[in-house]
């Protein structure tokens, strides 16, 4: 079964500075997609970045981008130029794209990231 | 215009209750799910369902029963609530593998 961890509960930023946020995942298969979802305050979940593992270009979303590597199956998330609107909770989410592909999204602990001004 | 919306935002209710969350998207996809945010705000999936046909169902009680009219709408029908059931509950949609797309999601307390 894939599973994903979230290593850091908690972490914070000063404004307009640079944050990584980890993520790891387990999964034996070779065909997925990875996510990171911000979920603020209000409670939306909003999606921030996506990747497919069979891409080794790693995908960047205007300030933010990520680190895959796939052979250490993991899946770092870079703010850059933080902004206040970026505090939030950020998860981590793997999603299969093999024979057995439901769609579903498996999701990591969750980060909670405070920008400070 | 929202894109997933889901009804109603809160829900505050006594044990034993029966309710309904509703749901319904306007981005025309093919897929759409239930996921639960406990109150540690882990994130885990309930149900999903493709054209309307059930394709997860991941091992929640038989007192949650999700129904999907049409494709457009998935709605979730909670029997006999019990304090264990208070939680976020997130209707999503997604066509294809480019990401979920989450409604505002609802928040349940259950007395």
């Amino acid at each position: 079964a894939q599973t994903v961890t979230q290593s850091q509960p908690e972490m914070s930023v000063q404004e307009a500075e640079t944050v990584t946020l980890s993520c790891t995942y387990d999964t034996s298969e070779n065909n997925y997609y990875l996510f990171w979802y911000k979920q603020p305050p209000s409670r939306q979940m909003i999606l921030v970045i996506r990747q497919e593992a069979y891409k080794q270009q790693n995908a960047t979303e205007n300030r933010f981008s990520v680190n895959f590597q796939k052979a250490a199956k993991s899946f770092s998330l870079k703010i850059s130029d933080s902004q206040l609107g970026d505090t939030a909770m950020y998860f981590c989410a793997f999603m299969n794209h093999g024979s057995s592909n439901t769609g579903k999204l498996i999701f990591g602990q969750g980060t909670t990231l405070q920008v400070k001004p | 215009d929202t894109a997933v919306s889901q009804t109603p935002k809160y829900l505050v209710t006594q044990m034993g209750n029966d309710k309904s969350i509703k749901c319904e998207q306007n981005l025309g996809h093919d897929t759409m799910y239930w996921y639960k945010q406990d109150s540690k705000k882990f994130l885990k999936i309930m149900f999903s369902y493709n054209n309307k046909e059930l394709i997860i169902n991941e091992t929640v009680p038989n007192r949650f029963s999700p129904k999907s009219p049409d494709k457009a709408h998935l709605n979730l029908h909670i029997n006999s609530l019990e304090l264990g059931d208070s939680a976020v509950y997130f209707c999503a949609s997604s066509q294809g593998l480019q990401g979920q797309f989450f409604g505002p999601g609802t928040r349940l307390t259950v007395l």
